[in-house]
């Protein structure tokens, strides 16, 4: 079983309609967790940045984090079709443990017009 | 955040030959990263590039088939040695600026081995 677990999709959704992505993991030592979005031919661009449970908000982009059951998810509102991409959750325990992220597979998503 | 610029954006190359890639970034920062993203896969740490002494590599990854190099707080070479078609891939260089921020990507290098 891998360490971190992603629908790969693809999810497909109409412009102006919410995008819920989520991962879930198995390693209780992760406190970090972040959301990466990757255009085609292009590096991981960093979108949310989260440290242990809760929410957090920018703009569009929301993260949420429950380390009780292992699972954050991260909405996208009032969806684009230039938020068409793949959407990488990633994730790392504390930094005296060392900068390894664990990456999920990615959850590939399109926004029709 | 950091600009991060790697080179050669793409190659391809003759199976038994090596590529070095390096990694440029614009300002000091802490740490280096090297990942792998296979086609259709997602990222894999190949080794944390440590300035002025050797890269820790992890499991799978060895330096012989890797070396890679990091001579200051800027810049950093990855190799892919002796390659075959199984290394395919995209190779990233990622960075993070200080302790508490999180990584930053530069947009990769693809490589095509025939």
């Amino acid at each position: 079983q891998k360490e971190v677990e992603q629908d790969p999709g693809p999810l497909s959704v109409p412009e102006g309609a919410i995008v819920s992505l989520n991962c879930t993991y198995s390693n209780s030592a992760f406190q970090y967790f972040m959301w990466y979005r990757q255009y085609s031919r292009k590096g991981p661009e960093l979108l949310m940045y989260t440290y242990s449970s809760g929410n957090k908000e920018d703009g569009r982009f929301t993260a949420q984090v429950d380390k009780s059951s292992k699972y954050i998810s991260l909405f996208i509102r009032d969806s684009q079709p230039s938020d068409s991409a793949t959407y990488l959750c990633a994730m790392s325990a504390p930094k005296a443990a060392g900068n390894k992220l664990t990456f999920g597979g990615g959850t590939r998503v399109l926004v029709k017009p | 955040s950091a600009v991060i610029s790697q080179k050669p954006s793409r190659d391809i190359c003759q199976r038994g030959t090596s590529l070095t890639i390096q990694c440029q970034v614009d300002s000091q920062v802490t740490m280096m990263f090297w990942y792998r993203q296979q086609p259709g896969q997602s990222l894999t740490l190949i080794a944390t590039a440590n300035q002025g002494s050797e890269a820790t590599y992890e499991s799978g990854f060895v330096i012989d088939k890797f070396p890679i190099s990091r001579p200051n707080l800027t810049f950093s070479t990855l190799t892919v040695s002796n390659m075959s078609p199984e290394d395919s891939s995209i190779y990233l260089c990622s960075v993070e600026v200080s302790g508490d921020q999180p990584q930053h990507f530069g947009d990769g290098t693809r490589l095509s081995i025939l």
